[in-house]
């Protein structure tokens, strides 16, 4: 089955600085890539996708691109504001069913 | 506003008891989930189900069992709990449209002694 792999588990950055999380997955048939966000303490929520037919997605302060020939997908933070800290899940899913397999996880710390 | 809720939101279970956890989505959405999150291993699916009646079994099935009486309940069940199976447990419910996003309950923590 589908296999998601988030490359970071922890990043830290700066508060102003630009955030970026890394995502691969293995079905070339997965063609759905949404990012979830979990504060701490607390449920996760929707942050942003991505369709396959599209290479680049960007709301405000968020982008997400997605390389289909290595697999890869990754979310853009920028501008990193306090309230950005938390912890960031990818997920890919291939069909009209929106069954997700989700990464591990980063952990984002932005610092004062 | 999406909602959907879980119960109860903290278990206590000992080990070969049965434990029962609900989740009830007023959205009026097909799909609904069932999912464990483990440090180090993100959220996996445990069982799904497109509708009222059905259930599929997801990425890590043994142990669990599902029910979906209605459109708005879906329960997980652990007819016999483990230690392994202490985690936080969270409920999420989708349309049926691709990719539709997924709103997710508050969690339920489970300890198994």
């Amino acid at each position: 089955g589908e296999k998601v792999e988030q490359h970071e588990s922890t990043l830290s950055v700066r508060e102003g600085d630009s955030a970026v999380i890394n995502c691969t997955y293995t079905d070339t048939a997965s063609s759905y890539f949404p990012w979830y966000k979990q504060e701490a303490g607390k449920s996760l929520h929707f942050v942003i996708d991505i369709r396959s037919n599209v290479d680049r997605k960007q709301s405000q302060r968020l982008i997400v691109l997605l390389d289909k020939k290595a697999k890869r997908f990754s979310l853009h933070i920028t501008a990193t504001q306090p309230e950005d800290s938390a912890i960031y899940f990818c997920a890919a899913s291939k069909n009209a069913g929106a069954k997700l397999t989700f990464g591990g996880g980063t952990r984002l710390t932005v610092r004062p | 506003e999406a909602a959907v809720t879980q119960s109860p939101r903290n278990k206590v279970a000992v080990t070969g008891g049965k434990v029962t956890l609900s989740c009830n989505q007023t959205n009026n959405h097909n799909n609904m989930y069932w999912y464990r999150q483990d440090t180090g291993h993100g959220l996996r699916l445990i069982h799904y189900s497109y509708g009222a009646g059905s259930t599929e079994k997801g990425d890590i099935p043994d142990g669990y069992k599902a029910s979906r009486p209605s459109q708005e309940n879906f329960s997980l069940i652990l007819e016999l709990a483990t230690p392994s199976q202490t985690s936080v447990y969270f409920c999420a419910s989708g349309g049926r449209d691709r990719g539709l996003e997924q709103y997710f309950g508050p969690g339920t923590r489970l300890t198994v002694l």
